[in-house]
């Protein structure tokens, strides 16, 4: 069980809005820790997608964004395109644990 | 530009060690953690730990302690990530991949290729 709950899967249609959802606790996000977010392509090493909760590297399309509110964080994903079917994960920090935590993943599916 | 190249695929047997290395380029090596992350097949990412590689300092996961022992040679950029008593639930991909910063609460750019190890008998 990931200490970071996402949901297993999303789905939309081309040009649509998704969003995947990334819950966790008083002792990793709700404690401050930034959120970052990865897409893995089929077969391929995962992408760094945002960091710093908000934040998008040089390269990746503005349809995408986060966003953090007290336990939880969500990625955005605007204008749905075929490309963008991919796995995708979540990962902050707990101090509880004193480990680095990544959600259990959401598989988008383009309809 | 940075990048980071793994070595190649690896088959076990259960009780061996495996040893991946992971060479790094276009930055300055020994300032940024590298971190090691694994996935088995069909499953999740799964943080094993991380190396300074300016000290040799480590942290690993509570989950690994005991099996896991992270190195580096600075003369030739490269990280290692050495696991032990290997089992077959330990078949996955081993990634490495850059810290952000010296910080483990910071994002993972970019990552390796990728090393598949198969633990089988």
């Amino acid at each position: 069980q990931s200490v970071l709950t996402q949901p297993p899967s999303v789905s939309g249609a081309p040009g649509q809005r998704v969003t995947i959802s990334c819950t966790g606790s008083s002792s990793n996000i709700g404690a401050g820790y930034d959120v970052h977010w990865y897409q893995q392509l089929p077969g391929t090493a995962p992408k760094l997608l945002i960091y710093g909760n908000i934040n998008r590297p040089s390269g990746v399309p503005d349809r995408f964004s986060g966003s953090k509110s007290g336990t939880s964080a969500s990625l955005a994903i605007t204008g749905l395109q075929a490309e963008d079917e991919a796995d995708y994960y979540c990962q902050s920090y707990d101090s509880s644990l004193s480990d680095v935590i990544f959600g259990g993943g959401t598989k988008l599916t383009v309809l | 530009q940075v990048h980071l190249v793994q070595s190649g695929a690896e088959v076990k047997i259960p009780g061996a060690s495996v040893k991946v290395s992971c060479k790094a380029s276009g930055y300055t090596f020994s300032g940024y953690y590298m971190h090691w992350v694994r996935q088995a097949p069909g499953q999740g990412l799964e943080w094993m730990g991380r190396i300074n590689p300016n000290s040799g300092g480590t942290n690993s996961a509570q989950k690994f302690q005991g099996r896991v022992t992270m190195t580096r040679d600075t003369s030739i950029t490269t990280a290692y990530m050495e696991l032990t008593s290997l089992r077959s639930d330990d078949t996955a991909v081993y990634y490495c991949a850059r810290g952000s910063d010296y910080d483990d609460t910071g994002w993972f750019d970019p990552w390796g290729q990728g090393t598949l190890v198969t633990v089988s008998s």
